[in-house]
């Protein structure tokens, strides 16, 4: 069993539409999630990061992290043409140290926003 | 703040060629920088965490003589493919991780090596 999973999708919707893309995870140690976005044949863009359970929001997007249910999301209100890419959720058990800063990605799921 | 820049971008070369990678902080100093593969519509797999100053730790199945790590700043690590062949083309991906300022976010990415061996 992976210790993250996503439903790489893909995943299709018309503009305007609101997106929910989600994670699970296995591993209790997990304290900050991130969302990545990475468009094709570029490296993945900070998003969004959390730390432990709670909500975050910033502009169309919020992400929400139930540490009890091991269940993170990324929603994306009002989506748009530019929004087509790849979704990357991460996660690690510490954000700096050496040692325990190493991410743990799901596949990612490819979203495609349709004008 | 916290771009992370990736050189060179494309690379086609031939087989048995070395080829270096560089990845520079440009606006804050890393103190831990990693790099990545990743193969077409996957997700990242990271090959080794290099740390200024000490010798990268690599993971489990990556060859360390093949891929030559070196982070002798505390803003540029290299990644050498040595003697590359078909198989190491891939898109490669380095991040860091940073301190001061930048020492309370997550990795930053920079936007990946396509190497492509003929």
């Amino acid at each position: 069993q992976k210790e993250v999973e996503q439903d790489p999708g893909p995943l299709s919707v018309p503009e305007g539409a609101i997106v929910s893309l989600n994670c699970t995870y296995s591993n209790s140690a997990f304290q900050y999630f991130m969302w990545y976005r990475q468009y094709s044949r570029k490296g993945p863009e900070l998003l969004m990061y959390t730390y432990s359970s709670g909500n975050k929001e910033d502009g169309r997007f919020t992400a929400q992290v139930d540490k009890s249910s091991k269940y993170i999301s990324l929603f994306i209100r009002d989506s748009q043409p530019s929004d087509s890419a790849t979704y990357l959720c991460a996660m690690s058990a510490r954000l700096q140290e050496t040692s325990g800063s190493r991410l743990t990605f799901g596949e990612g799921t490819q979203l495609t926003v349709n004008p | 703040g916290a771009v992370v820049s990736q050189h060179p971008s494309r690379v086609i070369c031939k087989s048995g060629t070395s080829v270096k990678i560089e990845c520079r902080s440009l606006d804050f100093q890393a103190t831990t920088m990693f790099w990545y593969r990743q193969f077409p519509k996957k997700s990242l797999m990271l090959m080794a965490t290099s740390n200024e100053g000490s010798k990268a730790t690599y993971e489990q199945g990556v060859e360390k003589d093949k891929f030559l790590i070196n982070h002798a700043s505390l803003t540029l690590s290299t990644l050498t493919v040595t003697s590359a062949h078909p198989e190491d083309s891939s898109f490669y991906i380095c991040s860091a991780a940073g301190q001061g300022t930048y020492s309370n976010q997550p990795q930053h990415f920079g936007d990946g090596t396509r190497l492509s061996i003929l």
